[in-house]
């Protein structure tokens, strides 16, 4: 099965910084099967980036994502409040599907 | 309005059987794959299997594969995740979430989740 790795585990930053998040697959990914999930607290994730780099329904355009093969970014652009969250991602072009193991987005 | 709607929380004891339920609304159930994801306490996403209600194909992670059945009734839309014979760590929360129909589409709709506690 593809391993994922995010990097960095924690990343401290303050409102208004911009926020760049990796996720490394063990072999390359099938096509473009990598999507990225935001998850606060108490809720269910909820998917922000599908396809490597197609914004979900409803998700703001700070949010964006980019890469191929095996090396894959998040980036947000203008951190705002409520961004500070974990992020995962996940590769569903080879079975078993797989999550990274998640970055958290904290508060500086 | 797509929703899945999980069944309430559950506390067992060790060696119980149990079957939590997820019920799709608003979309084809039938078209879309339905996924199973675990995420065990403070800890991250493991994605667990998925079934496609049409026709039942099912799939597992080869972690859950044997300790876990997934299953679905299209007359009820309706899908489920069932053990036979629970342990304490099988103590987590666990979400269905739906892909969609698109091509690269990933999982854009989640249940609420449903927590097992499995306790002596």
């Amino acid at each position: 099965e593809i391993v994922l790795t995010q990097s960095p585990g924690t990343l401290s930053l303050s409102p208004g910084e911009r926020a760049t998040l990796s996720c490394r697959a063990s072999q390359r990914v099938s096509s473009s099967y990598l999507a990225w999930f935001q998850q606060k607290p108490g809720q269910a994730p909820r998917l922000l980036i599908y396809g490597v780099s197609s914004r979900a329904t409803g998700i703001p355009d700070r949010f964006s994502g980019s890469g191929s093969g095996t090396d894959f970014t998040l980036t947000i652009s203008r951190l705002e409040p409520e961004d500070f969250a974990v992020y995962y991602c996940q590769q569903y072009g080879s079975s078993p599907d797989t999550f990274g193991q998640g970055t958290k987005v904290e508060i500086k | 309005e797509v929703q899945l709607v999980q069944s309430g929380a559950e506390v067992k004891k060790p060696g119980e059987s149990l079957k939590i339920s997820c019920k799709g609304s608003g979309y084809s159930f039938t078209s879309h794959w339905i996924a199973w994801v675990r995420q065990m306490p403070g800890k991250g996403l493991e994605w667990m299997g998925i079934i496609y209600p049409g026709d039942s194909d099912t799939r597992y992670s080869p972690s859950f594969q044997g300790q876990v059945t997934i299953s679905a009734d299209k007359s009820i839309t309706t899908a489920y995740l069932q053990w036979s014979s629970l342990k304490a760590s099988d103590t987590a929360m666990y979400y269905c979430a739906t892909y969609g129909s698109g091509t690269y589409s990933g999982l854009d709709y989640w249940g609420q989740g449903t927590l097992v506690t499995v306790s002596s």
